[in-house]
Order: structure tokens, then C-alpha cells, then sequence
């Protein structure tokens, strides 16, 4: 079954960088893109971007371009989620979840991964 | 694209028939999904395509329009179907998937 299981809880201080995982199985890797999104307490669902791992591409929403990276590695089927200068309201929860180009819904997600920025 | 939904919250009784409603900026086809949340959980699909149903979400649950108006049915409400629900368009890889700012329902 298809499965994405996401990297445990961090917490960070500002100005540091957080690095999430995303493995995942029970599907070709390469056919799906993997998106990021993340949801602030209380708040709604925020879309950070995707990366296809077939080819590498990526692509950034406007506010995340500059601090954010995604990144994979095919050999286990794992997408990364680098955010770097963090501040306090990059405290979240962090999601990944897959689509394709031709079905562009996501029908599986991450459990989640809770960062919590703090001095 | 904005999504915009209504409403914000709603309280309604286990049988209810409620329609949640959520418009786009500008016209998106028919590139519109439905999620359900519960707190601390995973969204969940439930409608892609504007009117398809999921495998496996049980069938009170539609959806419908094209364009940039859309709406979510619940035709029978049952205590579990308490959560929080977004529509998200995607309308294109080249440009930033939105979400409305989602409905909190409660059964009462």
C-alpha cells in the first residue's frame, strides 16, 4: 500500500535551518511529484512547492524562494524539505504529499512533522 | 488564485443535509479537490475533479461546479464527519496551489 512516512518533530532556534524527510512506498517513486505544504497552529493549509523526482525539477511558491530547497533521492524513494533562516512563525506542521501531472490531486499525504521554532 | 470559502464555521445535526461553498479568483475548470481534517491529522481526500468521489469515501459525500464556483455536499451528516474542510485548487504545476481558508463543522 502506498505509504509516505514523514521525519520526527524538531525543534529549532531562529536563524537556524530544519531538514524533513518524506519515505516513501508502495508506488513508483519517479511517477509522482512530491509537494510540501505546512500548517501554522490554528491555522489553515499553506503550499510550499513540489519537486518531481524523476527529473529533479522543482518549483517554489513566491514566499518560501530564497529559503527553501527540495530535494530526492530515488535510490530509496525519499523527498527532502530544507528551509533555512527560520523564524518563529515557521513554527508548523509540516506535510508532504504526491500527485501526478495528469491527476494533479493529492491523494496521499505525510502523518505530519511538528517544528517548533524557539529561543 | 484566491480561493474563497464559506462559511467560516457551521453547527449542524447528525442527518443534516450542509453545503459548503468555496469560489475561485478566476476560473479553474474543473481542478478542484475537497479535504477533510481532524485536529492534529492528516488531510484527507475526498472529492478531486470538482465532482469525483475518492475510493473508499462514502458516498454522502459530493461534489460539484466548474469554473470558479464550487460546492461540497453532505447529504446525511454522521458524528465522525466533525472536522475541518478545505478546498484546494490545482490548476497548473507552473503556478502555486491555493487552499481556501477552510470550514470548521460541528455536530451537534
Amino acid at each position: 500500500q502506498v505509504q509516505l512516512v514523514q521525519s520526527g518533530a524538531e525543534v529549532k532556534k531562529p536563524g537556524a535551518s530544519m531538514k524533513v524527510s518524506c519515505e516513501t512506498s508502495g508506488y513508483t517513486f519517479s511517477d509522482y511529484y512530491v509537494h510540501w505544504l505546512r500548517q501554522a497552529p490554528g491555522q489553515g493549509l499553506e503550499w510550499m512547492g513540489w519537486i518531481n523526482p524523476a527529473s529533479g525539477g522543482t518549483f517554489y511558491g513566491r514566499k518560501f524562494r530564497g529559503r527553501v530547497t527540495l530535494t530526492s533521492d530515488s535510490s530509496i524513494g525519499t523527498a527532502y524539505l530544507d528551509l533555512t533562516d527560520l523564524r518563529s512563525d515557521d513554527t508548523a506542521l509540516y506535510f508532504c504529499a504526491r500527485d501526478d501531472w495528469n491527476h494533479p490531486f493529492f491523494d496521499y499525504w505525510g502523518q505530519g512533522t511538528r517544528v517548533t521554532v524557539s529561543s | 488564485i484566491q480561493m474563497t470559502q464559506s462559511p467560516s464555521s457551521l453547527s449542524a445535526y447528525v442527518g443534516d443535509r450542509v453545503t459548503i461553498t468555496c469560489r475561485a479568483s478566476q476560473s479553474i475548470g474543473t481542478y478542484l479537490s475537497w479535504h477533510q481534517q481532524k485536529p492534529g491529522k492528516a488531510p484527507k481526500l475526498l472529492i478531486y475533479a470538482a465532482s469525483s468521489l475518492q475510493s473508499g469515501v462514502p458516498s454522502r459525500f459530493s461534489g460539484r461546479g466548474s469554473g470558479t464556483d464550487f460546492t461540497l455536499t453532505i447529504s446525511s451528516l454522521q458524528s465522525e464527519d466533525s472536522a475541518t474542510y478545505y478546498c484546494q485548487q490545482s490548476y497548473s504545476h507552473s503556478s502555486e496551489y491555493t487552499f481556501g481558508q477552510g470550514t470548521k463543522l460541528d455536530i451537534e
